[in-house]
Parts: C-alpha cells; sequence; structure tokens
C-alpha cells in the first residue's frame, strides 16, 4: 500500500526555471492539497483539491499553479522559480473521515 | 474561523521524565484535532486524533491527549520520555468534523530528549 507518494525527493533549480512536483496517491481519497514548511512557520497551505476537475487557492498560492485532472494526481507547478520558494514541500491526501496522510517531502532549493 | 496556537516552540526533558506539549485551538465549528510528529528530515505522521468521541485520545507510542472544551485546549502527554521522541510536533486543528477538507498547522514545537 504506497499511500502518498511525491517525487522527486530533491531537486535545485536556478532562478527563472520551472518543474513540476508529483503527487500521486492510491487511497482513493478525494481531497488533496500541498503545504510548503519552512523554519518558525510550521505548514503552510498552497493549493487544494476536494475533487477532480476543482482546485482552490490556499494560504501562501503565489507562484505555483496546481491542477486535478485525475483522482489520483495532483501535480505542483512552479512557473518561475524563485530563492523565496526554497522550502520543502508536502503533499496530503484525506477523506471526510480521515486526517492527512502526507508524502515524505520534496526538499527544493533555488539558486 | 480555525486557528491553532502551540504554546512553546521548543521543549526540552530530560529521558524517563513526563512530556507536555501545549496547543489551544479555536473554532467555529465542533473541531477536529490531532497531533503529528515529524522526526528530522522525515515526513508527517499521525500520533492520534479527536473526532467528538472520547476526550481523552490515545495515540502511538505512549502518548494521549486530552480535548478540553471550556479551556479550548488538546495538550499532547507522554508519562515518560524517550530519546527517539525528540523530533518536531505539530497540533493540527480541521474545520469540520471527522477530517473534513481545511486543516490548520500550529508553528510547531521541537522536542529535545536530554540523556
Amino acid at each position: 500500500n504506497a499511500g502518498v507518494t511525491q517525487t522527486p525527493k530533491f531537486q535545485v533549480l536556478k532562478t527563472g526555471q520551472s518543474m513540476t512536483l508529483q503527487c500521486a496517491q492510491d487511497m482513493n481519497h478525494e481531497y488533496m492539497s500541498w503545504y510548503r514548511q519552512d523554519p518558525g512557520m510550521g505548514l503552510r497551505l498552497i493549493h487544494y483539491s476536494v475533487g477532480a476537475g476543482i482546485t482552490d487557492q490556499g494560504e501562501v498560492p503565489n507562484g505555483y499553479n496546481v491542477s486535478r485532472s485525475t483522482t489520483e494526481d495532483f501535480p505542483l507547478r512552479l512557473l518561475s522559480a524563485a530563492p523565496s520558494q526554497t522550502s520543502v514541500y508536502f503533499c496530503a491526501s484525506s477523506t471526510t473521515a480521515s486526517p492527512l496522510h502526507f508524502g515524505n517531502g520534496t526538499r527544493l532549493t533555488v539558486t | 474561523a480555525q486557528s491553532v496556537t502551540q504554546l512553546d516552540s521548543h521543549v526540552s526533558v530530560s529521558e524517563g521524565t513526563p512530556v507536555l506539549l501545549r496547543c489551544n485551538y479555536s473554532s467555529s465549528y465542533s473541531p477536529s484535532l490531532f497531533w503529528y510528529v515529524q522526526h528530522p528530515n522525515k515526513g508527517l505522521q499521525l500520533l492520534l486524533k479527536y473526532t467528538s468521541a472520547a476526550t481523552l485520545v490515545k495515540g502511538i507510542n505512549g502518548f494521549e491527549a486530552e480535548f478540553k472544551k471550556s479551556e479550548t485546549s488538546f495538550h499532547l502527554t507522554k508519562p515518560s520520555a524517550h530519546m527517539s521522541d525528540a523530533a518536531e510536533y505539530f497540533c493540527v486543528v480541521s474545520a469540520v468534523p471527522l477530517g473534513g477538507n481545511q486543516f490548520y498547522f500550529g508553528t510547531g514545537t521541537s522536542l529535545t530528549v536530554i540523556p
């Protein structure tokens, strides 16, 4: 049972480059979300989705795009990376009857 | 509106002594509450959850938490700390019962266990 799978685990980008962080879950959860974790700030919600075809912004959405074409996948796109986006990114999923299930995270460095 | 305040950013205890990590919440609804643990360079693991059943909730690794509505608190405790408990702990509130779709995180408490 894989749960929530995030790829890659590590990534280094140059300022202005774009990339996609992948997230997949095999639990048929309708709710998926992306968080970033920065020292002293806990986890902050970037974007979330309550089902295929439905996405919405969280607390810190600027500079990121998401889409939800299937229940299983919820990729996060950085359009033009900035040093301020250096962070650890977590994808999570849940249903209305469960807590959040997290992936193992992606550590992103933007130089 | 929902929010979570973890009252201590750092807690240090000696091995074998009790652990207390404090969490206060604010919620417009009857909340679901969770504690997660994150070991260095790892993901987040669920320790325990409260979803309007018994107010004293037991979790993994000997941790437990008590939901006190009158105090809007959900403090995490453990009778005897182990070295392996050293980690970051997050208190989380959910906007609707049984998980729902909006989760709010505290800023975390870093637990150090002194041998």
